[in-house]
């Protein structure tokens, strides 16, 4: 089945840097994708999303990058803090009809080193 | 700001006991989901309801069953629960079906 899926399960980064975390999907119909954040005991909060129109869309110190070309999707965080550190997952569904709800990544944990 | 709100936060379970999750949420959204995550899975969709007075399986429905009370109030029940159950249940809402998704805190299951 198709299915959303991230590259890294941990990634450590130095606080004050640019952290990178990646996600491909399989599913060339999806149009519309999410990344969220969860931290430990919570439940997941949104940070951003991007429809499959822009390749780009940017948050405050968030940005998205979506490729349709190689089905990849990537959120960037500048000047990573230590209250970042958590679970990021991306989630990707068909707006148009035909999906159920959201479909997620397994999660990249991220940790902050001081 | 309440949004969504998953009561209780955590059970404890006998193999075979039943159990309601409740989930009401105060964003006047249409669609609501029910989630299970366990630790390697990601979250996976068991039920959800993309308007009221409409209920449909997610992509592990197996022993569970739902019920959209209102707009507001969406509930999951365990029948019979069994060990596999031991999960974290998330609910969630949003303003219309496959729009983004606001999540409760979760409920922490264990099933002995």
């Amino acid at each position: 089945g198709e299915s959303v899926g991230l590259h890294l399960p941990t990634l450590s980064v130095q606080e004050g840097d640019n952290s990178i975390i990646n996600c491909a999907y399989s599913n060339s119909a999806s149009d519309y994708f999410i990344w969220y954040k969860q931290e430990s005991g919570k439940g997941p909060q949104f940070i951003i999303d991007i429809r499959s129109n822009m390749d780009k869309r940017q948050g405050q110190r968030v940005t998205v990058l979506l490729n349709k070309t190689v089905k990849h999707l990537s959120l960037q965080i500048a000047a990573t803090q230590p209250g970042d550190s958590a679970v990021y997952f991306c989630a990707e569904t068909r707006t148009g009809g035909g999906a159920d709800g959201l479909t997620f990544g397994k999660g990249t944990h991220l940790i902050i080193q001081p | 700001n309440a949004g969504v709100t998953q009561t209780p936060k955590f059970q404890v379970l006998k193999t075979g006991q039943s159990m309601t999750l409740q989930c009401a949420q105060d964003m006047n959204h249409n669609s609501m989901y029910w989630y299970r995550q366990d630790p390697g899975m990601g979250l996976r969709l068991i039920y959800y309801s993309a308007s009221e007075g409409t209920t449909d399986k997610g992509e592990v429905p197996n022993g569970y069953n739902v019920s959209r009370l209102n707009k507001r109030e969406f509930s999951l029940r365990l029948e019979s629960a069994a060990p596999s159950q031991t999960s974290v249940y998330f609910c969630a809402s949003s303003l219309e079906r496959n729009e983004k998704l606001f999540f409760g805190s979760g409920t922490q299951l264990s099933v002995l």
